[in-house]
């Protein structure tokens, strides 16, 4: 089956940078995506890597390593609206996602 | 331009109903995607449509059922209800060609909270 893990929590300070990872064992596996979901909303989509290395989206910087099935997601300049959870999810070819249980992210000031 | 739109927020049920979910994509996409999610998890896959076919099921049980209409729009349906069925249902459109999610960012929408009593 397909399986994605990341750690549960992850806490830093307004400025900091923070890398959450994902380690995943899937089949048929074309690409790595990231979605942030603050509480009480829809996830929302952040980046995706379909071939290895470093994708960059203004603070947001996704990265994959096929051979060693991993990838994370680099935050900077954290600011207090990026506390939210963070998901990884395998992009399968026709089937649609699977997600990680999600990482969730506390911003202190 | 209007998101994907789900009815209703809120449901409540108890067991042993049916229940019928809605969800309308984003203008232009054709393939709409279901997850359950739980409070705490991740969203899991239930199933994926594309020009009103089928495209993807996950590990759900038969009592979960979707449809996809002509205009793009869907129904997700799920009978004889458990209380473990107590989740969010999310909607997601894509611009998916081919049936196929690769690439292509999945647009959620808010949800509808159902519970089961």
């Amino acid at each position: 089956g397909q399986s994605l893990e990341q750690p549960s929590e992850v806490t830093a300070v307004e400025g900091a940078i923070v890398q959450i990872n994902c380690t995943y064992q899937t089949s048929g596996f074309y690409g790595l995506s990231w979605y942030q979901q603050h509480d009480g909303g829809a996830p929302t989509f952040l980046s995706y890597n379909g071939l290895d290395g470093l994708e960059e989206t203004g603070r947001f910087s996704s990265f994959l390593s096929r051979s060693d099935s991993y990838g994370y997601l680099l935050l900077q300049e954290l600011q207090m609206k990026d506390s939210a959870s963070y998901f990884c999810a395998s992009v399968e070819g026709r089937r649609a996602l699977t997600f990680g249980s999600g990482t969730r992210l506390q911003v202190q000031p | 331009d209007a998101g994907v739109t789900q009815s209703p927020t809120h449901l409540i049920k108890t067991r042993g109903q049916h229940v019928t979910l809605r969800c309308s994509p984003i203008s232009g996409h054709k393939s709409v995607s279901w997850y359950q999610q739980v409070l705490g998890q991740g969203p899991q896959f239930i199933f994926q449509y594309y020009e009103k076919e089928e495209r993807g099921r996950g590990n759900f049980p038969d009592r979960f059922s979707a449809r996809q209409f002509p205009n793009y729009s869907s129904e997700l349906n799920v009978n004889a209800l458990l209380l473990g069925d107590s989740a969010l249902y999310l909607c997601a459109s894509s611009l998916s060609r081919g049936g196929t999610t690769i690439n292509q960012p999945q647009h959620f929408g808010d949800g509808t909270r159902l519970s089961i009593l």
